[in-house]
C-alpha cells in the first residue's frame, strides 16, 4: 500500500519568514495530493491540493509543488503570520479513493 | 450549507463498555470515511463507504470495531468492549467520489 513520509515534524519560524513542509510517497499510481491544516482542537480543513497533471499550484501565500519522478511534494507558505500556527498534514491518494496521510508537521510562527 | 456533523462531541466510558459514535455526512456525498486520531498523532484510516458498494474495512484495528451506513446517509461506528487504548478523537469525513474530503468536528472518546 501507499506510504507517506512527512518532514519536519516540528517547524518554528519567525513571523514574515517562509515555511516549507515536505512529503514523499511510495505509490506511483497516486494522483491527488491534498494538504490539510488542523488548528488545536479543531477539525482538519483543506487548504490546497494538487493533481498529478500539474507541477505547481498557488493560492495567495500558499503554494504546493509536485515532482512525480521523485515522488515528492511540498507545501510552501510565504510571509508567515501567527495565525498560520497549526498542524499541517499532507496526503496522497490513488485509484482507491482512500488517502494516506503523513504524520503531520506542527508549525509555530513566532510574532 | 450544513457541514459534516458528529455526535456526541465528547464521550467518557468505562473500560469494557460498548460505545456508538454517529456521523451525519454532507447531503449528497456518496463517500464517507472514519479516522482515528490519537493525541498528537496523525490520521489513522479505519473504514470507507462508497455508495452502495461493500465498505473497505481494511483499517479497522480489531473485530471490536464495526461500522454501518445506510445508503448515503448517517453512519455509526461501534466499539465493543472498549479498552484504554481506544481513547482518541474519532473523525468522520465525507466527499463526492474522487473529490476533496470534508471533516466533521470529531468525537473525543475517553475510556477510563
Amino acid at each position: 500500500g501507499e506510504n507517506v513520509e512527512q518532514h519536519p515534524s516540528t517547524l518554528s519560524v519567525q513571523e514574515g519568514d517562509s515555511a516549507v513542509i515536505k512529503c514523499t510517497y511510495s505509490d506511483s499510481a497516486s494522483n491527488y495530493f491534498p494538504w490539510y491544516k488542523q488548528e488545536l482542537g479543531k477539525r482538519p480543513q483543506l487548504i490546497i491540493d494538487i493533481r498529478s497533471n500539474v507541477g505547481e499550484k498557488k493560492d495567495q501565500r500558499i503554494a504546493v509543488t509536485l515532482n512525480k519522478t521523485a515522488k515528492h511534494f511540498s507545501l510552501h507558505i510565504t510571509e508567515t503570520q501567527p495565525e498560520d500556527s497549526a498542524v499541517y498534514f499532507c496526503a496522497a491518494r490513488g485509484g482507491s479513493y482512500i488517502p494516506t496521510f503523513g504524520r503531520g508537521t506542527s508549525l509555530i510562527v513566532h510574532p | 450549507g450544513a457541514g459534516v456533523s458528529q455526535s456526541p462531541s465528547n464521550k467518557v466510558t468505562e473500560k469494557g463498555k460498548d460505545v456508538e459514535l454517529r456521523c451525519d455526512p454532507i447531503s449528497g456525498h456518496t463517500a464517507l470515511y472514519w479516522y482515528r486520531q490519537r493525541l498528537g498523532q496523525g490520521l489513522e484510516f479505519l473504514i470507507y463507504f462508497q455508495g452502495n458498494s461493500a465498505p473497505d474495512k481494511s483499517g479497522l484495528p480489531s473485530d471490536r470495531f464495526s461500522a454501518e451506513r445506510t445508503g448515503e446517509s448517517v453512519s455509526t461506528l461501534t466499539i465493543q468492549r472498549t479498552q484504554q487504548e481506544d481513547s482518541a478523537v474519532y473523525l468522520c469525513a465525507s466527499s463526492l467520489e474522487g473529490t476533496e474530503q470534508y471533516f466533521g468536528p470529531g468525537t473525543r472518546l475517553t475510556v477510563t
